[in-house]
């Protein structure tokens, strides 16, 4: 167990639809990152938040956007959904958002879109 | 993105040691080399990582080419447990703080 849980584990929708999947990061660390694992992409960088703040963005559609509270959790949203956005997605958390730090990932929310 | 080379897959019996070989020929002198794994239905895991010198942990060592193009993951004794994907990653500095560029990893098959 990575400390890092994420809800829901699985997910199914239809095309059109807009979800919300959420990452509780493990005590302490203030950075959230998003990836999604798909069949033909791989593991794929989405997105970085620190302390609320969003610090880097990878290869993140315009449908998708993402935050992090207060209390540290975060969500992503991802609205306008297609069958090429079902994937595995991934929140991983760290101490820090600096080079050489440790990433703990979550369990990860199987998304389904029929 | 920082590109790394691994072989796709990799084979192994119980209790041998395994080295899991990575070529980052275009790393930069301020990039860590990470390794994670990735076990069956699983987030990816921490394995170890590295800037310069070999690194030793209660998973496995790193060693680090002296040019620092190239380094090999190593499991002392695999077990069965150890059957995963296996990632090397550039963790790239800059704009890009921590993220994780994966690759396509080995793919490590421990045979009993």
């Amino acid at each position: 167990d990575s400390g890092v849980t994420q809800t829901p584990k699985h997910l199914i929708t239809a095309t059109g639809q807009r979800v919300t999947l959420r990452c509780s990061p493990r005590s302490g660390d203030l950075s959230v990152y998003w990836y999604q694992q798909s069949l033909d992409q791989g593991l794929q960088f989405l997105i970085h938040y620190y302390n609320g703040e969003e610090r880097a963005k990878g290869n993140i559609l315009e449908r998708f956007s993402a935050q992090q509270f207060p209390d540290l959790h975060s969500e992503l949203n991802l609205s306008s959904l297609e069958l090429g956005d079902s994937a595995l997605y991934f929140c991983a958390s760290s101490v820090e958002g600096v080079i050489g730090n440790e990433q703990f990932f979550g369990p990860g929310t199987r998304l389904t879109v029929l | 993105d920082a590109k790394t080379t691994q072989p796709n897959s990799m084979e192994s019996n119980e209790e041998e040691p395994v080295h899991l070989p990575c070529n980052h020929s275009t790393i930069s002198g301020t990039d860590y080399i990470h390794w994670y794994r990735q076990l069956p239905s699983q987030g990816p895991e921490y394995v170890i990582h590295g800037l310069t010198s070999n690194v030793n942990n209660r998973m496995a060592s790193l060693a680090i080419a002296e040019d620092r193009k190239s380094s090999t993951l190593i499991l002392h004794r695999a077990t069965l447990r150890d059957a995963a994907v296996y990632y090397c990653i550039e963790n790239a500095g800059g704009t890009s703080y921590g993220k994780l560029t994966f690759g396509q990893g080995t793919i490590l098959t421990v045979h009993p």
